[in-house]
């Protein structure tokens, strides 16, 4: 399919292990988006990436997070120590240019326990 | 900080009936209004991305009006259906330069047939 694709789909970790999430993005989109949504809240952003490079991190929690992306495709967001705090919905988005619509994925879906 | 609040939270309805829900913002610091809508299991779609005050914006039964000078947007769907059950986000998009989304913590509706 040419959809933004995300693996795991779940992901079922237990406190203190570390955990991967890969996003692929929509081939030739150079904009790449994580968020994620905790129970009962809104979407959240955690970084943006333009290529390889990641201008905003803002978003990112702690220095537990981090994310890198390759040959301006495939993103990986990386969570150390996890803690039950981290369960969440990931999303990833990808677009041509950073003022257009943004292609969702479908979402890995953390249960730290 | 920028934010984004919807209501109602959620919404049930029967079949045939029309609704709508509102999304309101700062109405400084804006470029772009986002409404998606985002079924379980499913990835988030975009509905409309809109950007000038007094835009409108149609696709089949579901409309959206922005008022970006007071700061808020309205979304209409027209004779619900059980297919329209989903949750309907708003994302603010600022004036800075890197696209991210501002999401408010979105609508849900359920359509009863």
């Amino acid at each position: 399919g040419a959809g933004v694709s995300q693996s795991p789909s779940n992901k079922v970790t237990e406190k203190g292990k570390d955990v991967e999430l890969r996003c692929d993005p929509i081939s030739g989109h150079t904009a790449l988006y994580w968020y994620r949504q905790r129970l009962g809240q809104g979407l959240e952003f955690l970084i943006y990436f333009q290529g390889n490079s990641a201008p905003d991190k803002s978003g990112l929690p702690s220095d537990r997070f981090s994310a890198e992306r390759t040959g301006e495709s495939v993103s990986t967001l990386t969570i150390q120590r996890t803690q039950q705090e981290d369960s969440a919905v990931y999303l990833c988005a990808s677009l041509v240019a950073a003022y257009n619509e943004q292609f969702f994925g479908p979402g890995t879906r953390l249960t730290v326990l | 900080i920028l934010n984004v609040e919807q209501s109602p939270q959620s919404l049930h309805v029967q079949e045939g009936d029309s609704t709508n829900f509102t999304c309101s913002f700062p109405s400084s610091n804006f470029y772009a209004l986002h409404w998606y809508r985002w079924e379980t299991a499913k990835s988030p779609e975009a509905l409309f991305v809109m950007t000038l005050n007094g835009d409108e914006k149609k696709k089949g039964r579901i409309s959206a009006t922005l008022n970006t000078k007071e700061g808020y947007s309205y979304l209409y769907i027209k004779g619900s259906q059980p297919e329209d059950s989903a949750t309907y986000l708003c994302a603010l998009q600022g004036s800075g330069n890197t696209g991210k989304l501002i999401f408010g913590q979105g609508t849900t509706l359920q359509v009863k047939p």
